[in-house]
């Protein structure tokens, strides 16, 4: 009950795409839902996050929707580039409670 | 600014080495993490100090042992590792224990 499942494992995306990676936890306790990016050799750095009080929240390119009933949480990433080409991960906590990281997933935009 | 640091960036040491990692914040944070990462895989939690007291400790074998120096201070101190202990250590820091956390860039640890 304490896993987030995170799919794909992998994407290409062209360059002007959209890019989706897929969340899903079953912890309904959970009340914090952060994205991380992160390049090869560099420490994940927080893009967007999310509280099940709202069903989507965008910054920029990158928008995160979020589905309370189904228990699942989403990241899209809007005309992708290939400097956006990292590993994202998404997490969730409950209220006062450590981070549960999905698996990742390592993104490519081809050029 | 949302920046923590760690030094070093990468370390290579034997398995009867004595080393230390450090890590460094000074946005006020009260909340430290040591983080291990392998290869493809998500951060591991190690420990977690809160207000410079350790909270919360992993399981985590007495080869790596943390200390807190201070608010914007973590070291963790390593000694007798294993191959299998080489990875990339994360610190990470947040306002509050267990809120928003922020990572530093990492040290890329190295076994022989």
């Amino acid at each position: 009950q304490q896993q987030v499942k995170q799919s794909p494992q992998s994407l290409i995306v062209q360059k002007g795409g959209i890019s989706i990676i897929n969340c899903a936890y079953e912890n309904t306790a959970f009340d914090y839902f952060p994205w991380y990016q992160q390049f090869p050799g560099k420490g994940p750095a927080l893009l967007i996050a999310i509280r099940p009080d709202v069903s989507e929240k965008k910054e920029g390119r990158f928008t995160i929707s979020f589905n309370k009933s189904a228990k699942q949480f989403s990241l899209h990433i809007m005309d992708s580039q290939p400097g956006d080409s990292a590993t994202y991960f998404c997490a969730a906590s409950p209220p006062g409670g450590k981070l549960i990281f999905g698996q990742g997933t390592e993104l490519s935009v081809k050029p | 600014d949302t920046e923590v640091t760690q030094t070093p960036k990468h370390l290579v040491m034997g398995m009867t080495n004595k080393k230390s990692l450090k890590c460094e914040q000074h946005m006020g944070h009260r909340a430290m993490y040591w983080y291990k990462q392998k290869a493809k895989k998500p951060p591991e939690l190690m420990f977690v100090y809160s207000y410079e007291k350790l909270s919360i400790n992993e399981s985590v074998p007495s080869r790596f042992s943390p200390e807190c120096p201070n608010s914007s201070l973590l070291n963790l101190h390593l000694h007798a590792l294993q191959p299998e202990d080489s990875a990339l250590y994360l610190c990470a820091s947040s306002q509050v224990s267990l809120g928003t956390q922020y990572f530093g860039p990492g040290t890329r640890l190295l076994v022989l």
